[in-house]
C-alpha cells in the first residue's frame, strides 16, 4: 500500500530555534497535504492545506508567519516551526491524498521546545 | 461542535477480553479510519474502511453509513494493544477526527 513517511519521529529544540519536518509520500505523487497538531487531551486539528505549486490555505487561528509550509513538489511537503517556543510543543501529523480518493497518514512528529 | 465522537473514553480490560470502540459521526463521508497511537506519540493506520467490515489479525472493523456509526473491536486483547485508538472521517480531502479511546489491557 502507499506510503507516507514522515521525518524526524521526534524533536527536541531549544527556545528560539527552528524546526523543520518533512512528510513525503512514497510511492505516489500527492497534489495535497494536510498538516494536522494535536494538543493535549483533545483531537488532531487540522492546521493548513497545502497544495504543490501554491501557497498553503492556514485555518483560522494558526499563524502563517510561524508555521511555513511549503509544497515544492507532488511527493513533498514541509512544515517549519519558526522561533519556537514552549507551546509550541505538541504532536503534529501530516496526511496526503492521492488524487481524489486514498489519504494515507505520516507517522507524526513529536516536538519538544526547551 | 464535534463531528466525531467516541466512546468509551478510557477503557480497562483485562487480558484476553473482547473489546469494543465506538464511533459515531454527524457528516456525510467517502471514508473512515481507524488510527492506533502509541504512548511517545507514533501514529499508525489500522483500517480504511469505506463499507461494510474489514479483518487484520485480531483486530476488526466495521461500519453502517447508514448509521453513521463505526466500530472496532479486538479479540482476545494483549497488553500489547494499549494505546489510544483515533477515529478518522473524510467528508472530503481533509479529516476530522475523534477524541480518541484509550485502552489500557492488564496482564
Amino acid at each position: 500500500g502507499a506510503v507516507v513517511s514522515q521525518h524526524p519521529s521526534r524533536v527536541i529544540c531549544k527556545s528560539g530555534t527552528s524546526v523543520k519536518i518533512e512528510c513525503r509520500s512514497l510511492d505516489f505523487q500527492a497534489t495535497t497535504m494536510f498538516w494536522y497538531r494535536q494538543f493535549p487531551k483533545q483531537s488532531l486539528m487540522l492546521m493548513a492545506t497545502s497544495n504543490e505549486g501554491s501557497k498553503a490555505t492556514y485555518e483560522q487561528g494558526v499563524e502563517k508567519d510561524k508555521f511555513l509550509i511549503n509544497h515544492a513538489s507532488l511527493t513533498l511537503s514541509t512544515l517549519t516551526v519558526t522561533s519556537a517556543h514552549p507551546e509550541d510543543s505538541s504532536f503534529y501529523i501530516c496526511s496526503a491524498v492521492s488524487g481524489n480518493t486514498e489519504a494515507f497518514f505520516g507517522q507524526g512528529t513529536r516536538l519538544t521546545v526547551v | 461542535k464535534n463531528e466525531v465522537e467516541q466512546s468509551p473514553q478510557n477503557l480497562t480490560a483485562q487480558e484476553g477480553e473482547f473489546i469494543t470502540i465506538n464511533c459515531s459521526y454527524s457528516v456525510g463521508i467517502s471514508a473512515l479510519h481507524w488510527l492506533q497511537q502509541h504512548p511517545g506519540g507514533g501514529i499508525v493506520s489500522l483500517f480504511m474502511l469505506s463499507s461494510g467490515k474489514k479483518k487484520h489479525g485480531r483486530l476488526i472493523a466495521t461500519i453502517n453509513i447508514q448509521e453513521k456509526h463505526s466500530s472496532l473491536h479486538i479479540t482476545a486483547s494483549h497488553p500489547r494493544d494499549s494505546a489510544v485508538y483515533i477515529c478518522a472521517v473524510r467528508p472530503g480531502n481533509q479529516f476530522y477526527f475523534g477524541t480518541g479511546t484509550s485502552l489500557t489491557v492488564i496482564p
